[in-house]
């Protein structure tokens, strides 16, 4: 089966803690990316990456973290810097990097709910 | 920052019925996407219109773009129940990397 998955579906967290979300593609994608989604809203981009080891921050990048160690995977940490992180976080992959934008191809997804 | 606005925000159908929703957005583009969302759900990539086209068939939808009018419409043909989901357009955000700005999105609710 290729995809592209996240753990969780569901996510608690504490105020003041860390969580991370996870995301991993078999696609074998050059490119990864993190949305948040707040209801009834559009997705805006966090990090993305078009290659091994390199990352640049997306529109709000403010209170997360991401590495890509590997092409298949691509952790976003909510990190306790972030001042509202309930929301749902997308994932997602595609297979070539720019100029031309590609079809990008999302998990399933991962509600983060702060109590 | 919003590339491209949705038109209506909400929409309210009859099974049959054709749904039509509107995509306005700012800059140049390489081309234009449309993609669906089931609640809940992560995103699924409905069409792909690249700026020198201006119609697109994919079963029972049907894509416009107007580049001078900066504009695009998704036309669904004789909905389905199952065609209820929130529907977005996605821009190139600039020339440089792969990057998507999407829109707030269209709600349509069809109704059986």
């Amino acid at each position: 089966d290729g995809g592209i998955t996240q753990s969780p579906k569901y996510l608690f967290r504490k105020e003041g803690q860390n969580v991370t979300l996870s995301c991993e593609q078999n696609l074998n994608h050059d490119a990864m990316y993190w949305y948040r989604q707040d209801p009834g809203q559009g997705l805006r981009l966090i990090y993305y990456s078009q290659i091994v080891n390199d990352f640049q921050k997306g529109d709000i990048a403010e209170g997360y973290s991401v590495s890509r160690e590997k092409k298949e995977s691509f952790p976003l940490t909510v990190t306790s810097a972030q001042k509202n992180p309930t929301a749902f976080y997308l994932c997602a992959s595609s297979r070539r990097t720019g100029p031309i934008t590609d079809t990008q191809y999302f998990g399933p997804g991962t509600r983060l709910t702060v109590l | 920052s919003q590339q491209g606005e949705e038109d209506p925000q909400a929409l309210s159908i009859q099974e049959g019925e054709n749904a039509t929703m509107n995509c306005s957005y700012k800059t140049s583009i390489n081309n234009l996407q449309w993609y669906r969302q089931n609640s809940g759900r992560g995103l699924v990539h409905l069409i792909l219109i690249r700026s020198n086209e201006r119609e697109k068939h994919s079963g029972r939808l049907r894509v416009t773009l107007d580049t001078s009018k900066k504009s695009s419409s998704l036309l669904i043909t004789a909905s389905r129940a199952a065609d209820t989901a929130s529907y977005f357009c996605a821009t190139d955000a600039d020339g440089a990397t792969n990057k998507l700005i999407f829109g707030t999105g269209t709600l349509l609710a069809v109704q059986p």
